[in-house]
C-alpha cells in the first residue's frame, strides 16, 4: 500500500524557516517524481514544486522560486520541502504527491500538514 | 499561467446525473486530470489524461474532452459522493488547479 506521511509544520514567523519532510513507504520511491501542493484555509489546491525521481531536475512555481528548495534522499525513501523567507501567504496545508511516471499528475497524496506563518 | 474555470457549486439528488466542467483559458490538449476531496481529507486520483478512470474508481465517474473544454461526470451520483471536485492540468507550465466545484446532495 502506498504511503505518504508528511511532518514537519508549525507555526513560525514571518521571514523565518522551515523545513518539511515526506516519508514514502509501499513503492520504489526512486522510480517516481515527487511534488509538493498547498491548500490555503478554505481555498483550493496550488502546485508548489516537483522533484524528478533521481533529483537531477527540480521546478517550481514563480512565488515560491529562490525562497523554497525541493530535495530528495532516495535512500530513505524521503522528499523535503526547506522553506526560507517565509510570507503570511504561505500558510497552508501542505501535501506531498507522488507524479505517475510518463505523464505529471498525482496518483497518490499524504494526508498534509500544516504550516501557519505568522507574528 | 492556464487559467482554469469550474462552476463554483452544485445541488444534485442521489441517483440523478451530473456534470462538472472545467474550462481552460488557453489548450491543454488531453492533460486535464480530476481529483475529488471530502471534507478534511487530502485528495484522491479520479481521472487521468481526461477520460481515463483511475484503478479502483468506481465506473460511475467518468471524463471528456479536450483542447480547452472538459467535463466530469457521475452516474448516477451517490450520498458518499459529496466533496469538492477540481480539475488540474499538466500541459503548460506551470501546472494549475481550477478553483473547485463543491458537490452537495439534496
Amino acid at each position: 500500500e502506498v504511503q505518504l506521511v508528511e511532518s514537519g509544520g508549525g507555526l513560525v514567523q514571518p521571514g523565518r524557516s522551515l523545513k518539511l519532510s515526506c516519508a514514502a513507504s509501499g513503492f520504489t520511491f526512486s522510480n517516481y517524481g515527487m511534488a509538493w501542493v498547498r491548500q490555503a484555509p478554505t481555498k483550493g489546491l496550488e502546485w508548489v514544486a516537483t522533484i524528478s525521481y533521481d533529483g537531477s531536475s527540480t521546478y517550481y512555481r514563480d512565488s515560491v522560486k529562490g525562497r523554497f528548495t525541493i530535495s530528495r534522499d532516495n535512500a530513505k525513501s524521503t522528499l523535503y520541502l526547506q522553506m526560507d523567507s517565509l510570507r503570511s501567504e504561505d500558510t497552508a496545508t501542505y501535501y506531498c504527491a507522488r507524479e505517475d511516471t510518463t505523464v505529471p499528475y498525482f496518483d497518490y497524496w499524504g494526508q498534509g500538514v500544516m504550516v501557519t506563518v505568522s507574528s | 499561467d492556464t487559467v482554469l474555470t469550474q462552476s463554483p457549486a452544485l445541488a444534485v439528488s442521489p441517483g440523478e446525473r451530473v456534470t462538472i466542467s472545467c474550462r481552460a483559458s488557453e489548450s491543454v490538449s488531453t492533460l486535464m486530470h480530476w481529483y475529488q476531496q471530502k471534507p478534511g481529507q487530502q485528495p484522491t486520483l479520479l481521472i487521468y489524461l481526461a477520460s481515463n478512470l483511475e484503478s479502483g474508481v468506481p465506473a460511475r465517474f467518468s471524463g471528456s474532452g479536450s483542447g480547452t473544454d472538459f467535463t466530469l461526470t457521475i452516474d448516477p451520483v451517490e450520498a458518499d459522493d459529496t466533496a469538492t471536485y477540481y480539475c488540474q492540468q499538466s500541459w503548460n507550465d506551470p501546472w494549475t488547479f481550477g478553483g473547485g466545484t463543491k458537490l452537495e446532495l439534496k
